[in-house]
């Protein structure tokens, strides 16, 4: 069976600090990783996916994850947020299109 | 840009009715998705068609809820009769399913803005 756990469901940053958000999975073979962002009224726009090859993963709107396989992780960082980046985000795995998504982390971003 | 098209946007309806939910995949996906996002469940889901056949749809009620394409630019959810416990957003995503002789590697799931559904 695939899951997906996101352990913060909420996340408050300064606007210019840096943010991570935790993933973990579980899956009986190599993952296929994603990471979704979603604004309010708004569906679900892919950040940045792993299949695989490097570790690390670069996604639109200078977002990255590091995929580790020994702590079965896919964790999302930025090194500097945008007011713009507040949104609730989502990790995801799965093969073949059926995904398990994670329960999301919402981040709101203070001045 | 190419996006999923989902109407309507909202839908405010009594139990007991009826409800249509549509999708219009990107052109040229072959695998279409039907979510459902509750504060409780998250993200659920539902089913899934590829080639306009249903692969599955074992997340879906199956004595009230189907799901059709009727054809490649066309995928339906409808419930009858609806309940106050489908109110929710009920997403609609596509993507690009490759056989291994293309390389084996699915395009990212694109997903339309959702219909939002309550149901007095």
């Amino acid at each position: 069976a695939q899951s997906v756990t996101q352990p913060d469901i909420h996340i408050t940053v300064s606007e210019g600090a840096s943010l991570e958000l935790r993933c973990n999975y579980s899956y009986g073979a190599t993952p296929y990783l994603f990471w979704y962002v979603q604004s309010p009224g708004q569906g679900l726009q892919l950040l940045l996916k792993y299949f695989s090859g490097d570790t690390l993963v670069q996604g639109i709107k200078g977002f990255e994850a590091e995929f580790k396989r020994s702590q079965s992780s896919f964790n999302l960082r930025k090194p500097s947020v945008h007011w713009s980046d507040a949104a609730e985000y989502f990790c995801a795995v799965g093969g073949d299109y059926k995904l398990s998504f994670g329960a999301g982390t919402t981040v709101t971003v203070r001045a | 840009d190419a996006r999923v098209t989902q109407t309507p946007r909202h839908k405010v309806t009594e139990m007991g009715q009826e409800v249509t939910m549509r999708c219009q995949p990107i052109l040229g996906h072959n695998t279409v998705f039907w979510y459902r996002q509750t504060m409780m469940q998250g993200l659920e889901l539902l089913a899934y068609f590829r080639n306009r056949a249903p692969l599955d749809d074992s997340g879906m009620p199956k004595d009230r809820f189907s799901a059709e394409m009727p054809d490649a630019t066309l995928a339906t959810l409808k419930i009858q009769p609806s309940e106050p416990r489908d109110s929710a957003v009920y997403f609609c995503a596509s993507g690009l399913a490759r056989g291994v002789d293309n390389g084996g590697r699915n395009s990212p799931l694109h997903f339309g803005n959702g219909t939002r559904l309550t149901v007095t």
